[in-house]
């Protein structure tokens, strides 16, 4: 498939555990967005990278959430000693560059569920 | 900070009727605004991207508009069918921070009825 990847779909962890959730952008995409999405609160935004670097990282929530992006492609977000109010879903996105008009396209998410 | 409001929250319609969704937001210093659709357990896909100097765009059944002095833009949906049920969002592109982050409203879900 030419689309964004992610994984897992879903995933359902206690409270405390660390979870690593993976996005694997459009091939030669170098812009790459994490976005939250939950009940009440909409989608939000955590991170940007272009390639490598995370220019704007003021959307991460707390310093438990983390990311990285190795080679300019796939990106992890890992965010540690969980709480239930980080269950959402976290939905990731490319573009083929930064500018203005790039249109971002996103993957299907990561369900997670916080017990 | 910019802010994204779209109304209704929900929406019922017969199948065949013309529909208007509407969206507002605070800060008229934005690149574009785009209309996406979201389908339940799913990703967005975009359906429409309007730049700032643009006051429509269309595709199909769908025409989307915008005002940016005003803040507002409208997604039309002409003679809807039970498959555009879904959660329509919409997203701005603003100037107030780099790296081209989208802000989004709460959407409007969608039910066309046969």
């Amino acid at each position: 498939g030419a689309g964004v990847s992610q994984s897992p779909s879903n995933k359902v962890t206690e409270k405390g555990k660390d979870v690593e959730l993976r996005c694997d952008p459009i091939s030669g995409h170098t812009a790459l967005y994490w976005y939250r999405q939950s009940l009440g609160q909409g989608l939000e935004f955590l991170i940007y990278f272009q390639g490598n670097s995370a220019p704007d990282k003021s959307g991460l929530p707390s310093d438990r959430f983390s990311a990285e992006r190795t080679g300019g492609s796939v990106s992890t977000l890992t965010i540690q000693r969980t709480q239930q109010e980080d269950s959402a879903v976290y939905l990731c996105a490319s573009s083929s560059r930064t500018g203005p008009n790039q249109p971002q396209h996103f993957g299907d998410g990561t369900r997670l569920s916080i017990l | 900070k910019q802010e994204v409001t779209q109304i209704p929250a929900a929406l019922s319609v017969p199948e065949g009727e013309n529909l208007v969704l509407n969206c507002s937001f605070t800060d008229s210093a934005i690149y574009n605004l785009q209309w996406f659709r979201q389908d339940p357990g799913k990703g967005l896909t975009s359906l429409l991207l309007i730049q700032s100097s643009q006051r429509e765009q269309t595709s199909g059944r769908l025409n989307a508009s915008l005002d940016k002095s005003s803040g507002r833009s409208t997604l039309y949906i002409a003679a809807s069918q039970p498959g555009d049920s879904a959660t329509y969002l919409c997203a701005v592109k603003g100037k107030e921070t780099s790296g081209s982050r989208l802000t989004f409203g709460e959407g409007t879900q969608l039910t066309v009825n046969p």
